[in-house]
């Protein structure tokens, strides 16, 4: 069963920190693997996107990571910041069907506090 | 970042009423989605289309339908609207090749 398990459910950090965030997945055949940010009653903003053969991907204080031999990636953010409080969610896409499928996390809940 | 519309952003009804949900992308996506999502919770996919004339409906039953008359086009309508349609309702778009999705900023319902 095509599945994206996502961890923590939620967490807290004071700003100017930095945190990971994971998602593990077991969709195959493998498409791709987007990391969203959906700040509360939003529309999912993408992150990154990841194919299979790239590693790290960066787009200013985020970065993700893929091991697409362990099905595992992880979105580190930097010098985290007020705005970045969020639910931040791993997508990924399938390329077994017509339509390419979207499985989805049940995305982690970040706080940032002052 | 891509384009794609939906309309009304916030829309509060009475029980029973006709509603139409608009969604609205300009870039030329064949594929596109509409997806269910209560507060904190993630998301159900309810409907999606490969092109025009092609609806299916997702994983998760619903008691809206769907058209597809143009490719920019992707509205979704509730016959008899009821609080338990109550919810946000997200729009989105893929390319052709994969990629993921584009999502547009959502509506959400409240029916009274």
């Amino acid at each position: 069963k095509n599945q994206v398990e996502q961890s923590p459910q939620s967490l807290i950090i004071l700003e100017g920190k930095n945190c990971t965030l994971q998602c593990n997945y077991t969709v195959s055949p493998f498409s791709n693997l987007r990391w969203y940010k959906q700040d509360t009653g939003r529309g999912p903003v993408s992150l990154t996107i990841m194919t299979f053969s790239e590693n790290t991907k960066s787009n200013g204080r985020y970065t993700a990571t893929l091991d697409a031999d362990t099905k595992q990636s992880s979105l580190h953010i930097t010098a985290s910041q007020l705005s970045d409080s969020a639910s931040y969610i791993c997508v990924v896409s399938d390329r077994g069907s017509t339509l390419g499928r979207l499985y989805f996390g049940r995305g982690t809940q970040l706080t940032v506090w002052p | 970042e891509a384009d794609i519309y939906q309309t009304p952003r916030y829309l509060v009804i009475g029980t029973g009423k006709k509603i139409t949900l608009e969604c609205s992308q300009t870039m030329g996506h064949d594929k596109m989605y509409w997806y269910q999502q209560d507060p904190g919770m993630e998301l159900h996919l309810i409907h999606y289309s490969y092109g025009v004339n092609s609806t299916e409906k997702g994983d998760l039953s619903s008691e809206s339908t769907v058209s597809r008359i143009r490719t920019e086009h992707f509205p979704l309508t509730l016959e008899s609207a009821r609080p338990s349609h109550t919810s946000q309702y997200l729009c989105a778009s893929s390319p052709p090749h994969g990629g993921g999705a584009f999502f547009g900023q959502g509506t959400r319902l409240t029916v009274v």
